[in-house]
């Protein structure tokens, strides 16, 4: 089976900041099929990324990714308050068909 | 705009068989395109992906889950189901129901598919305790 693992577990930035926030999967990953989303405390994850590095409708462009292979990136640029949570990425397409990586926390410094 | 609501008992006895019903309003389970998926979240841990219907009935789950599993639509209701059975306490965790679908997009003349999940229900958390 594919693991996605993420670095790190927590992040702490400052608010105007920028984030990096990494996913590593265990075997090649078609960057078509890598998607990111945020999760906000008590609420379901929300669609920020799909294809590595193509925004969801509504995601302001503060949000971006790259990578390729087995090595993406998610990138938040001038953290906003609200950007504080859960991010995961999943991958579509290796057993099992559909997976996440175990999530990084972005927490205020 | 599509939205999805779990339902279904909060606490499920070990042994027996776990059921949740997810309503989806705004729009049609009938409709071609869309994976109607269950997905979970163990307490404190990430995500696990259960499993899928196609509107045609066609399914798909988790390896992991497969002997266990089964999904199914009723159209008239518009409502996606989800039946687990011989529960223990590792299956306790919020479930959550999504909408799966086929994003095709272009990069110039490169055309590409992603496979993601959009919208997703708020979740229903089910304990499994005797």
């Amino acid at each position: 089976d594919i693991v996605l693992t993420q670095s790190p577990g927590t992040l702490s930035v400052s608010p105007g900041e920028s984030a990096t926030l990494s996913c590593r999967a265990s075997q090649t990953v078609s960057s078509s099929y890598l998607a990111w989303y945020q999760q906000k405390l008590g609420q379901p994850p929300r669609l920020l990324l799909y294809g590595a590095s193509n925004r969801a409708t509504g995601i302001p462009d503060r949000f971006s990714g790259s990578g390729s292979g087995t090595d993406f990136t998610l990138t938040i640029s001038r953290l906003e308050p609200e950007d504080f949570a859960v991010y995961y990425c999943q991958q579509y397409g290796s057993s099992p068909l559909y997976s996440f990586g175990q999530g990084t926390k972005l927490e205020i410094k | 705009q599509v939205q999805l609501q779990e339902s279904g008992p909060g606490l499920v006895k070990p042994s027996q068989t776990l059921s949740l019903t997810c309503t989806v309003s705004g729009g049609s389970v009938n409709s071609d395109g869309y994976y109607w998926s269950w997905i979970r979240q163990h307490p404190e841990k990430g995500l696990e992906w259960i499993g899928y219907i196609y509107h045609s009935g066609t399914t798909f789950s988790n390896p992991s889950l497969n002997s266990r599993l089964t999904i199914s639509l009723d159209t008239s209701k518009n409502q996606v189901s989800l039946k687990l059975s011989s529960v223990t306490a590792a299956d306790t965790g919020v479930y959550y129901c999504a909408r799966g679908l086929d994003v095709r997009y272009c990069s110039g003349d490169t055309c590409s598919h992603s496979w993601v999940f959009d919208p997703w229900g708020q979740g229903t958390l089910v304990t499994v305790s005797s």
